[in-house]
């Protein structure tokens, strides 16, 4: 699975829309990007995927770029309960016996402030 | 429902204890697995479960044993510890299909923070 990057903190204010950067230059064309969360003393929590187009749910978007080397995650109204970790992941869409796993990076700390 | 269950949610254990730590879910998923966190760090896969069957161990060392009853449970069974064995850890299950990537989206439980003394 390719290798991602993000930087180590952020801080959004309350209200504001908070853009969590991913750079992963050397994605395969088969790769997924899967964005989790985890708040503190609480397991990771799926947030949203995509291949390459940009995708929107309820909880986020996901900005992919043109060439796919990176991503941006980005949360419309940050709220104080958005405050965790956030993990940026690719890795191919595998079935269930083909190392269907999660490999977590550093993350970046996003803190929302009021 | 999209939960999955752990317990207990602290366990402190001596060195020489026998202890087990417990997963459910009743997503109907066929793919369970385990993580473990230290402090201040990203959780890191120790074993995979598909179909009841152990598909993935990350070499971990045999002092920590899993095993899958069922498709709903999951235990890890844990002896003769060491300090540093001491972390988070995490439950997770996903659908297990091949193919469409959402179905591999894994729901993970709340953990269990283990101390070993």
């Amino acid at each position: 699975d390719a290798k991602t990057t993000q930087p180590p903190s952020m801080d959004c204010a309350e209200g504001r829309a908070a853009n969590l950067p991913c750079n992963h230059s050397t994605i395969s064309g088969n790769e997924y990007v899967y964005w989790y969360r985890q708040i503190h003393s609480q397991g990771p929590q799926y947030i949203i995927h995509g291949l390459k187009n940009n995708e929107t749910n309820e909880m986020a978007s996901l900005i992919i770029t043109e060439d796919r080397k990176s991503s941006t995650l980005i949360l419309p109204h940050a709220t104080l309960r958005d405050t965790a970790v956030y993990y940026c992941i690719v890795r191919v869409a595998a079935g269930y016996n083909a190392g269907n796993m999660l490999t977590f990076g550093g993350g970046t700390r996003l803190m929302v402030k009021p | 429902d999209t939960e999955v269950t752990q317990t207990p949610k602290h366990l402190v254990m001596g060195m020489t204890n026998k202890k087990s730590l417990k997963c459910e879910q009743h997503m109907g998923h066929r793919a369970m697995y385990w993580y473990k966190q230290k402090a201040k760090k990203p959780p890191e896969l120790m074993f995979v479960y598909s179909y009841e069957k152990l598909s993935i161990n990350e070499s971990v060392p045999s002092r920590f044993s899993p095993e899958c009853p069922n498709s709903s449970l999951l235990n890890l069974h844990l002896h003769a510890l060491q300090p540093e064995d001491s972390a988070l850890y995490l439950c997770a299950s996903s659908q297990g299909s091949q193919g469409v990537s959402a179905k591999n989206i894994q729901y993970f439980g709340a953990g269990t923070r283990l101390s070993v003394l």
